[in-house]
């Protein structure tokens, strides 16, 4: 039973591009969204997280949009660079007992 | 000063066999998991211990056996290995308990079973 639905699977951005990955829960037990960036042959690294409470939040180039509501949320990467190509996760934490739930993961690869 | 160093970090063994990844972090953390990555990249947690107690057990053959001798280190023992149990393992740890929001992941262990 997949919690975390995330989408595209796969994504090809060029050079200074947007990059767009969604996902989408059912649980209305979360109350914690992290994204985590994952480089080929190492482990994943939290890369930005929102809270529930609030619909935006911006570190750098990287945005997280939260629709509590329609239950959904998005990493947005301005500017795309040859160097953020690697596998994003989403997640959720159960806060019924703490458990960190991910999405299925994008390969995201910005061409030069 | 890795901090978060799993061993090995590639295992290649054939079905049947029995083998260990161990786990140590640096940290000083209190909290330890091990998650499974498939060969689609999903992520699945298998344990989770908090100062040497299991905290969280899921839906794991008992083939997988987790044990904690210090806060500081996690190790995972496999039994009679399948097939189905090629995937990279990784270690994680976070600061106090389960309800931390940070994990730090280890580079993975890549188990390849012929």
């Amino acid at each position: 039973q997949q919690q975390v639905k995330q989408s595209p699977q796969s994504l090809i951005v060029q050079k200074g591009g947007i990059s767009i990955i969604n996902c989408a829960y059912e649980n209305t037990a979360f109350d914690y969204f992290p994204w985590y960036q994952q480089f080929p042959g190492k482990g994943p690294a939290l890369l930005i997280a929102i809270r529930p409470d609030v619909s935006e939040k911006k570190e750098g180039r990287f945005t997280i949009s939260f629709n509590n509501s329609a239950k959904q949320f998005s990493l947005h990467i301005m500017d795309s660079q040859p160097g953020d190509s690697a596998t994003y996760f989403c997640a959720a934490r159960d806060n019924q007992g703490g458990k960190l739930i991910f999405g299925q993961g994008t390969e995201l690869s910005v061409k030069p | 000063d890795t901090a978060v160093s799993q061993t090995p970090k590639y295992l290649v063994t054939q079905m049947g066999n029995d083998k260990s990844i161990k786990c140590e972090q640096n940290l000083g953390h209190d909290t330890m998991y091990w998650y499974k990555q498939d060969s689609k990249k999903f992520l699945k947690i298998m344990f989770s211990y908090n100062n040497k107690e299991l905290i969280i057990n899921e839906t794991v053959p008992n083939r997988f056996s987790p044990k904690s001798p210090d806060k500081a280190h996690l190790n995972l023992h496999i039994n009679s290995l399948e097939l189905g149990d090629s995937a990279v393992y990784f270690c994680a740890s976070s600061q106090g308990s389960v309800w931390a929001n940070v994990l730090t992941f280890g580079a993975g262990s890549r188990l390849t079973v012929l």
